[in-house]
């Protein structure tokens, strides 16, 4: 069964403060694995595609890379405006159409 | 460019009740879909439609229907409106199609059904 886990469900941080968000997935042939941003009351926002393992991208304060297994997001220096929900979603091979997305991180940063 | 647009931003039914939400984008993509997304469950896939004419159900597609109007329109109906159906309902387009190199989904505001 294709599936995505992302951990850990909550996390806050001082700002100023790194880590990393893990994304593990099964799923039956990856195409490609999207991280996404969700303010509340938004609809999730792209960040980042990765499409094979050792793959990296970086944006401003964030940097996400992937293995065969899972994906991290790491946080660099994190701001209180980096507060949001990360969501993960993997995409399968055998059908472009079909994602899968993790029920996210819920990122607060205090200042 | 609007991208991703989606009506009405809230709504409140009776169990029974039916309506219709729509979606529209402006990005001339080929492919559309339409996911909830409850508490603690992530977005989950109801249907998706590939390309103008087409429709296929996603992973929770009981309950709703959907037609694909024309390239820009895809709607989603829900012909007799229940509780377990409260959710945020969100559209999103993707360029997916046989030749493309770029799967990106751009997603919509929302519409936040509550079914009482």
């Amino acid at each position: 069964e294709d599936q995505v886990t992302q951990s850990p469900e909550a996390l806050r941080l001082q700002e100023g403060e790194s880590s990393s968000l893990n994304c593990s997935y099964t799923v039956s042939g990856l195409r490609g694995l999207f991280w996404y941003r969700q303010d509340p009351g938004k609809g999730p926002e792209f960040l980042f595609t990765l499409y094979s393992a050792g793959e990296e991208k970086e944006k401003e304060r964030l940097k996400a890379t992937l293995t065969k297994k899972e994906s991290f997001l790491h946080i660099t220096a994190p701001k209180p405006e980096d507060s949001a929900t990360y969501l993960c979603a993997v995409q399968a091979s055998y059908n472009f159409n079909k994602f899968y997305f993790g029920s996210g991180t819920k990122l607060n940063v205090k200042p | 460019n609007a991208g991703v647009t989606q009506t009405p931003k809230f709504q409140v039914l009776k169990t029974g009740q039916s309506m219709t939400l729509q979606c529209a984008q402006d990005m001339n993509h080929n492919s559309m879909y339409w996911y909830r997304q409850d508490p603690g469950m992530g977005l989950r896939l109801i249907y998706y439609s590939a390309s103008e004419g087409t429709t296929d159900k996603g992973e929770v597609p009981n309950g709703y229907n959907v037609s694909r109007l024309n390239k820009r329109e895809f709607s989603l109906r829900l012909e007799s409106a229940a509780p377990s159906q409260t959710s945020v309902y969100f559209c999103a387009s993707s360029e997916t199609g046989v030749f493309t190199s770029t799967d990106t989904q751009y997603f919509g505001p929302g519409t936040r059904l509550t079914v009482l």
